[in-house]
């Protein structure tokens, strides 16, 4: 089984919906990311979390809030979907000071 | 000044060559530095992680780490067309809560 899972692996959803994406880990890390990866922009960093308690905005969090329901589930939701919001998603895991291990991503198209 | 900066490529060079991928970083307490590869439409793989200077080899991949001169790069021996895919350079800063800063890719082909 896969150490790090996301679902849905592919969306397709309408402007002004509200949808969440879910990452779950079985790799016991503390530290949780959320990333999104358009063409010629590489990943950029949206939400992190180094523990439940512990929740940071990244680079480009406007438009995304964050849910850390515990130690291995970490979702992401957008709450208006807008079509520059069409993107992979991908969610990380890390132990402290160690290399990320990254999910399958999802694909959200916003149409 | 972007954190991480790679070469978009693309990159090609025959089977069997060394593939060699560079990447620059601005800050200079930064702590580690990973590659990853990643093809296309999937998620980023961890290939080496380098924390001091010098070399770090695993199998057909060589790492090289020069602080002084904030350069790390990724070297590939005997070029397979299975290495063809893009290759992320990633470093983690110790002076903001350990966040990781991803280069944008180099496209590397392996040519038959």
């Amino acid at each position: 089984d896969a150490d790090v899972t996301q679902t849905p692996r592919n969306r397709i959803t309408k402007t002004g919906k509200r949808i969440m994406l879910e990452c779950s880990q079985t790799k016991g890390h503390d530290r949780m990311y959320w990333y999104r990866q358009d063409p010629g922009l590489g990943l950029r960093l949206i939400y992190y979390s180094f523990d439940v308690k512990d929740i940071n905005k990244g680079e480009i969090s406007d438009g995304y809030s964050v849910s850390r329901q515990a130690q291995a589930k970490f979702s992401l939701s957008l709450e208006s979907a807008i079509p520059n919001q069409t993107a992979l998603y991908f969610c990380a895991t890390t132990r402290t000071h160690y290399e990320q291990y990254f999910g399958p991503g999802t694909r959200l198209t916003v149409t | 000044q972007k954190e991480v900066e790679q070469n978009s490529g693309p990159l090609s060079v025959p089977e069997g060559a060394i593939a060699s991928l560079n990447c620059t970083y601005s800050d200079r307490v930064s702590q580690s530095f990973f590659w990853y590869r990643q093809y296309s439409g999937k998620s980023p793989e961890l290939i080496m992680s380098i924390y001091s200077n010098g070399d770090k080899e695993d199998g057909r991949f060589t790492a090289q780490l020069n602080k002084a001169s904030q350069y790390v790069s990724l070297l590939i021996r005997d070029s397979q067309p299975s290495d063809s895919a893009t290759y992320l350079c990633a470093v983690r800063h110790l002076n903001t809560g350990n966040q990781f800063y991803f280069g944008t890719g180099t496209s590397l082909t392996v040519i038959p």
